[in-house]
């Protein structure tokens, strides 16, 4: 079974720019994985942040942007704000997108 | 506003079946866009999908847990539901049921239950 890997922890300035990326065991991450990122508190259930790659939902801060970066999937914070700190998950679909993978997950303090 | 609730019981004992059940409001099952299904969390952990089912009865599941994991829907209650068997204390968790949307591009798990914590204990 596919494995996907992310940062373990990252650590960011309040305003500042940090990007978390998704990598699959099977190779190169493409769209066709529709790659997936949740935000998820403690004590809450996830939440979507963004969709196939780069879409956003409705209730998306701006400051938050998805893409395909050396292979892997991307989520980039530009201007991070303190109530951005969480653990954030990606999730990647195989199997005719039938099929979900999450993540480990990626703990970002914002400090 | 679409709401999805989790139920069943919190304690399971090892080696039974674990059974939870989501009831969906504000919204149909009975929908062609949406997938529904359940993922877990073991306490301090990640993320795991479990599975997920079409109101046509049509399932996929983790590879991983395939050969114990059952989910299906009664589209008559609006809920759908999993069963997973032979439970060991590995599989202590927050379940939480979800919801898939076909989106213009792709797919997104937009809407999630609050979670229900099952514990394997005897």
């Amino acid at each position: 079974q596919t494995a996907v890997t992310q940062e373990p922890s990252l650590t960011v300035s309040p305003g500042g720019t940090v990007t978390l990326t998704c990598a699959s065991s099977t190779g190169a991450v493409t769209s066709g994985y529709y790659p997936n990122w949740f935000q998820q508190k403690p004590g809450q259930a996830p939440r979507a942040l963004i969709y196939s790659t780069d879409h956003k939902h409705s209730w998306t801060p701006a400051r938050f942007s998805g893409s395909l970066l050396g292979g892997k999937a991307a989520l980039t914070l530009s201007g991070v704000q303190p109530e951005d700190e969480a653990e954030y998950y990606c999730l990647l679909y195989s199997g005719g997108a039938q099929l979900g993978v999450f993540g480990g997950g990626t703990k970002l303090t914002v400090l | 506003q679409l709401q999805l609730q989790e139920s069943g019981p919190g304690l399971v004992k090892p080696s039974e079946t674990l059974s939870l059940t989501c009831t969906v409001s504000g919204g149909y099952i009975s929908s062609s866009s949406y997938y529904w299904g359940w993922i877990r969390q073991p306490p301090g952990k990640g993320l795991e999908w479990i599975g997920s089912i079409y109101y046509r009865g049509n399932t996929y599941y983790n590879p991983s847990l395939k050969s114990r994991v059952t989910i299906f829907v009664d589209t008559s209650k609006n809920q759908f539901s999993l069963n997973l068997s032979s439970v060991t204390a590995a599989d202590t968790a927050v379940y939480y049921c979800a919801r898939r949307s076909e989106m213009r591009v792709g797919y997104s798990i937009d809407s999630w239950g609050q979670g229900t914590l099952v514990i394997v204990a005897s």
